[in-house]
């Protein structure tokens, strides 16, 4: 089961920055955060994953605080392209490479 | 980029038949991965594939199901005797390694219709 805890759904005005939290308060020190998003019924697309340190690709940034029990997803100015379910998913360093999928937020990006 | 292709996009079969889903993983990616999606529901872990062996799989994933890689491109996912609740989305996906830092990238799936 996943082992995240995420907002069913949010929305956000195009050109702002869209926050979205991810709770994992039982993160292990050997797991690593993972985000993607799915963009209607297309493939899981991979935005970003960190450990411990804050994380910023050309996508997204990720902020993780320093208990690791919760990270932020960071999408810095958000577009109409942005609306999708984003998933935060924890994954270990070593063994079952499985990715555990939860429901996951809806983003609305509303215009 | 390099990217995920699966084939067909959608594949309607009528129940008990045979399918045969395709993907063609990135090139130099080691470990392969099915995972499905049924309308309205979580993305789904089905099997994950490795040095032309099975590395784990999920109670989904019962003999009904079955992996191969014919050869050095294409990595299949066949189900023997399709069932109604087998219609759904089918994602392929490949990493280059199968460690936690490794990222899997997903191809674009196959809808699977079972009437």
């Amino acid at each position: 089961d996943a082992k995240t805890t995420q907002p069913t759904s949010m929305d956000c005005a195009e050109g702002r920055a869209a926050n979205l939290p991810c709770n994992h308060s039982t993160i292990s020190g050997n797991e690593y955060v993972y985000w993607y998003r799915q963009i209607h019924s297309q493939g899981p697309q991979y935005i970003i994953h960190g450990l411990k340190n804050n994380e910023t690709n050309e996508m997204a940034s990720l902020i993780i605080t320093e208990d690791r029990k919760s990270s932020t997803l960071i999408l810095p100015h958000a577009t109409l392209r942005d609306t999708a379910v984003y998933y935060c998913i924890v994954r270990p360093l070593q063994g079952a490479q499985k990715l555990v999928f939860g429901q996951g937020t809806r983003l609305t990006i509303n215009p | 980029e390099p990217e995920v292709t699966q084939t067909p996009s959608h594949q309607v079969t009528q129940m008990g038949q045979e399918v045969i889903l395709r993907c063609v993983p990135i090139s130099n990616h080691l470990y392969f991965y099915w995972y499905r999606q049924i309308l309205g529901q979580k993305v789904e872990f089905l099997v994950s594939f490795y040095n032309n062996e099975i590395s784990e799989k999920s109670e989904i994933f019962d003999d009904q199901f079955s992996v191969e890689r014919p050869d050095g491109s294409n990595f299949t996912l066949k189900i023997r005797s399709t069932k109604l609740e087998d219609s759904a989305m089918y994602f392929c996906a490949s990493s280059r390694q199968g460690v936690g830092t490794d990222t899997q990238y997903f191809g674009p799936g196959t809808r699977l219709t079972v009437l």
